[in-house]
C-alpha cells in the first residue's frame, strides 16, 4: 500500500496569499522528506527537503515542516505568484533504500 | 546550471515494438534512476542504478525492462516488447550522493503505445 499521500488533491489561493499544502505518510521508518513541483508537460522540480531530526527548514518563499509524531508533512509558500501553479508531490525515503517514493500531488491554482 | 536531458521527448510506438528511452544524467552524478508517471496519476518508481548495476527495483519493473550505461554519459531504459499500459511519461533522474539523496529529474519522454 502507499505510504505516502496528500490530504486535498486541489488547492485554490488567491495571489499574494500565503499556500499551505499538507501530506501525511505511513512510514515511520521515513528519514528524509522532499517537495517537489511539477508543471505542465514537466519533470519533477526539487523544491526543500528536511530529515527526520529536523521540525522545519525554510527555503526561499517555501517552509517545510515535519511532524512525526502525527507523521505529517506540510509545505508552506509565501505570497503566492502564478508561478507558483503547479501539482506538488511529497515524497519520501529512507536512509538505507535507494529510492524515493512519492505521493499523489496536490494542483495548486492561483486565483488572481 | 546542470541538467538531466532526455531523448526523445516524444514517441508513438506499436504495441509489442521495442523502444529505448534515453538519458544523460549530470555529469558528476553517480546514482541513475527511471521513473514513470500515467497522466494524472502519481511518480512511480522503477529502477535504480548505481556502480554499472541496477541496486534496486520495483514491481513494475518486469522483465520486459532492461537499464544500460552504455558509456560514461548515456543511460538508457529499453522496453523489450511495449504494452497499451506502458504509456506514460518516464522520467529519468540522477544524484550525486547516495540514499537519500537529492534526485534530480529531466524533463521526461513521453510514450504512446498503440
Amino acid at each position: 500500500g502507499e505510504s505516502v499521500g496528500l490530504h486535498l488533491p486541489t488547492l485554490s489561493v488567491q495571489e499574494g496569499d500565503n499556500s499551505i499544502i499538507n501530506c501525511a505518510y505511513s512510514n515511520s521508518a521515513s528519514d528524509y522528506f522532499i517537495w517537489y513541483k511539477q508543471e505542465s508537460g514537466k519533470g519533477p522540480q526539487f523544491i526543500i527537503d528536511i530529515r527526520s531530526n529536523m521540525d522545519k527548514r525554510q527555503g526561499q518563499r517555501v517552509t517545510v515542516l515535519l511532524n512525526k509524531t502525527v507523521k505529517h508533512l506540510s509545505l508552506q509558500i509565501a505570497a503566492t505568484q502564478p508561478g507558483d501553479s503547479a501539482v506538488y508531490f511529497c515524497a519520501e525515503a529512507m536512509n538505507r533504500d535507494d529510492k524515493i517514493i512519492f505521493g499523489k500531488g496536490t494542483r495548486l491554482h492561483i486565483l488572481p | 546550471e546542470p541538467e538531466v536531458t532526455q531523448t526523445p521527448s516524444h514517441q508513438v510506438t506499436q504495441m509489442g515494438q521495442e523502444v529505448i528511452l534515453r538519458c544523460v544524467p549530470i555529469s558528476n552524478h553517480l546514482y541513475f534512476y527511471w521513473y514513470r508517471q500515467i497522466l494524472g496519476q502519481k511518480v512511480e518508481f522503477l529502477v535504480s542504478f548505481y556502480n554499472n548495476e541496477i541496486s534496486e527495483k520495483s514491481e513494475i519493473f518486469d522483465d520486459q525492462f532492461s537499464v544500460e550505461r552504455p558509456d560514461g554519459s548515456n543511460f538508457t531504459l529499453k522496453i523489450r516488447s511495449t504494452k497499451l499500459e506502458d504509456s506514460a511519461m518516464y522520467f529519468c533522474a540522477s544524484s550525486v550522493a547516495g540514499p537519500p539523496g537529492t534526485i534530480y529529474f529531466g524533463e521526461g519522454s513521453w510514450l504512446t503505445v498503440v
